[in-house]
């Protein structure tokens, strides 16, 4: 159980374009969902927090406006990168928290932007 | 200083060896202690979880966690060379506007050679 999907895996786009990534629980509800970046060589860092039917909670520094993030179900949250650059390109990983095992999240299998 | 500290290594190790992942940390709050294993091009997949002090065993793995210390330690049993990934230990249970939210450390690679 407890399993995270993303969608897609990996994407490449042109500047200035816009790339939406979903975030599906497939076998269980998730009213939390995280995003998160990741360098290479690096630890994660998180973007923002997405709670169903509310706007999402975004780390500082984090420019809402760029990264929007919508959690319209208990099963699905996305993230859209608007007016992609190069400087966007990373790995990008949601997770859900499973409340009911105690706080523990579960981590998507990560998309790779590139964007050229 | 960093909230939560983990050695990145590398680590190095033969198959079968005992291998030994820590992190401490510096929150006394946190309640909620988790170890995941990240293969390259990968999200985390969660290897154990711990709430508050005490030992926990799952195969070979077994998390120890000493809140008194603040320091959390992973050991892994006759390693195999698939065990070789990147291994972050994660927190949570800060409350207040960190509830919900895990803290990670930096991540420790760990080669298994065969």
């Amino acid at each position: 159980g407890a399993v995270v999907s993303q969608h897609p895996s990996r994407v490449i786009c042109k500047s200035g374009t816009s790339v939406k990534i979903e975030c599906r629980s497939l076998d269980f509800q998730a009213t939390t969902m995280f995003w998160y970046r990741q360098f290479p060589k690096k630890s994660l860092m998180l973007m923002a927090t997405s709670n169903e039917g509310s706007k999402a909670t975004y780390e500082q520094g984090v420019e809402k406006d760029k990264f929007l993030i919508n959690h319209a179900s208990l099963t699905l949250s996305t993230l859209t990168v608007t007016s992609a650059h190069p400087e966007d390109s990373s790995f990008y990983i949601c997770s859900a928290r499973v409340r009911e095992l105690t706080d523990t999240q579960y981590f998507g299998p990560g998309t790779r932007l590139t964007v050229l | 200083q960093k909230e939560v500290e983990q050695d990145p290594g590398p680590l190095s190790v033969p198959e079968g060896a005992i291998v030994s992942l820590n992190c401490t940390y510096s929150n006394s709050a946190f309640q909620y202690f988790m170890w995941y294993r990240q293969y390259s091009r990968k999200g985390p997949e969660l290897l154990m979880y711990t709430y508050s002090s005490g030992n926990k065993e799952d195969g070979r793995f077994t998390a120890q966690v000493d809140k008194s210390s603040k320091y959390i330690s992973l050991f892994i049993r006759d390693s195999q060379p698939s065990d070789s990934a990147t291994y972050l230990c994660a927190m949570s249970g800060g409350g207040g506007t960190s509830y919900g939210k895990l803290t990670f450390g930096q991540g420790t690679i760990l080669t298994v050679h065969p």
